[in-house]
């Protein structure tokens, strides 16, 4: 089972900032915490990952709390390719579950 | 262009023909991986190779085989295929990132129905 938990669906308006939240509540200590999107049915693309730092590259940022129970996606500035379904991944290694998702749709 | 190919694309056949989808990556990645796409089920993972001729069973083996001859190719076997294999599956290739992280990357996806 994955072991995150995130909503099911949400929008945001186009320019704007998408914020995504993820719960780990029982992340393990060596385990990082990874975000890719998949846009249809399109391969899933790796957007970021990171262990306890917050972390930022050209696609998003990601915060993750102090007690790393969880974390979020900020995507700064919204566009209406972003509409896709964005999956937190708490893993170690090659052991990877993608949970559900959130269906995340940028409106004009 | 780094990339990883998958062939067929799309692949219609039935009960029993065994079949091959192929996966190729050209970024000298160690690890290599199979996952199946269902709705309401998500990505699962089915195989995984962490280098040439060194495999090991993911969530949803049953059903598949697979092999790592070469770095690059990683080849997907459905040996006697069934109707419960209709799935939209997913290679993927990854690096072993600073300290055991993976960043995948994915192939494009084979739509295989079994009729």
């Amino acid at each position: 089972d994955a072991k995150t938990t995130q909503p099911p669906s949400m929008d945001c308006a186009e320019g704007r900032a998408a914020n995504l939240p993820c719960n780990h509540s029982t992340i393990s200590g060596n385990e990082y915490v990874y975000w890719y999107r998949q846009i249809h049915s399109q391969g899933p693309q790796y957007i970021i990952h990171g262990l306890k730092n917050n972390e930022t590259n050209e696609m998003a940022s990601l915060i993750i709390t102090e007690d790393r129970k969880s974390s979020t996606l900020i995507l700064p500035h919204a566009t209406l390719r972003d509409t896709a379904v964005y999956y937190c991944i708490v893993g170690y290694g090659q052991n990877f579950v993608f949970g559900p998702g959130t269906r995340l749709s940028v409106l004009p | 262009e780094a990339q990883v190919t998958q062939n067929p694309r799309y692949l219609i056949t039935v009960t029993g023909k065994k079949l091959t989808v192929t996966c190729s990556q050209n970024m000298n990645h160690e690890y290599m991986s199979w996952y199946r796409q269902d709705p309401g089920l998500g990505l699962r993972q089915i195989y995984y190779s962490m280098n040439v001729e060194v495999t090991d069973k993911g969530d949803v083996p049953e059903g598949y085989k697979v092999s790592r001859k070469e770095k690059r190719n990683f080849p997907l076997i459905l040996e006697s295929p069934s109707p419960n294999q209709t799935s939209l599956y997913f290679c993927a290739s990854s690096l072993l990132g600073d300290r055991g992280s993976y960043e995948q990357y994915f192939g494009p996806g084979t739509r295989l129905t079994v009729t």
